[in-house]
């Protein structure tokens, strides 16, 4: 079965302090593997798409990285407006459950001052 | 440019009542779905629609309805709203329903549904 698994649920950080997130999955094929930012009262925000193993995205204090079972969302010194649930999904190769997007119950990040 | 448009933004209803949440997209985009976000899980997919008058199930389609006439707007519709129903329910579009350039999909703000 299909499943995707997010580590550790609440994460709280003092500003500045690095740390990374982790996403595990389980799919028959990896299509894509997506980061989504998502704020209090807001829908998701597109981050990243990662497609193989050893593939690398930054964008500011976020870079992502992908093997073959898991995936990290490393934060480098963070700021409060960093604070945010981030959500980790994959899109499973075509086949009995055609290309749906499976989500983790995402981390909530808190950065304090 | 909008983006994704969901409204109501916030809906209470009673138990059998029904109801469409509206969904619009003026980014062109082939791809449209609904999820829903319940607290200790992740998004579940309701319905999705790859194109105007193409719509198929997601893992959860039990009581919702879809359908898809233009290429910019997917309502879901509740049947007969039941208490289970109660959630965060997300729009989201994709110009390409595969990954890759133009996979990732684009959210709408969310309608929080009540149901007594």
């Amino acid at each position: 079965e299909d499943q995707v698994t997010q580590s550790p649920e609440a994460l709280r950080l003092q500003e500045g302090e690095s740390s990374s997130l982790n996403c595990s999955y389980t799919v028959s094929g990896l299509r894509g593997l997506f980061w989504y930012r998502q704020d209090p009262g807001k829908g998701p925000e597109f981050l990243f798409t990662l497609y193989s193993a050893g593939e690398e995205k930054e964008k500011e204090r976020l870079k992502a990285t992908l093997t073959k079972k898991e995936s990290f969302l490393h934060i480098t010194a963070p700021k409060p407006e960093d604070s945010a649930t981030y959500l980790c999904a994959v899109q499973a190769l075509p086949g009995n459950t055609g290309n749906q997007f499976y989500f983790g119950t995402g981390t909530s990040l808190t950065v304090i001052p | 440019n909008a983006g994704v448009t969901q409204t109501p933004k916030f809906q209470v209803l009673k138990t059998g009542q029904s109801m469409t949440l509206q969904c619009a997209q003026d980014m062109n985009h082939e791809y449209m779905s609904w999820y829903r976000q319940d607290p200790g899980m992740g998004l579940r997919l309701i319905h999705y629609s790859v194109g105007a008058g193409i719509t198929d199930q997601g893992e959860v389609p039990n009581g919702y309805n879809v359908s898809r006439s233009t290429t910019e707007d997917f309502p879901l519709r509740l049947l007969s709203a039941a208490p289970s129903q109660t959630s965060v329910y997300f729009c989201a579009s994709s110009f390409s329903r595969l990954a890759g350039i133009g996979g990732e999909l684009f959210f709408g703000e969310g309608s929080r549904l009540t149901v007594l």
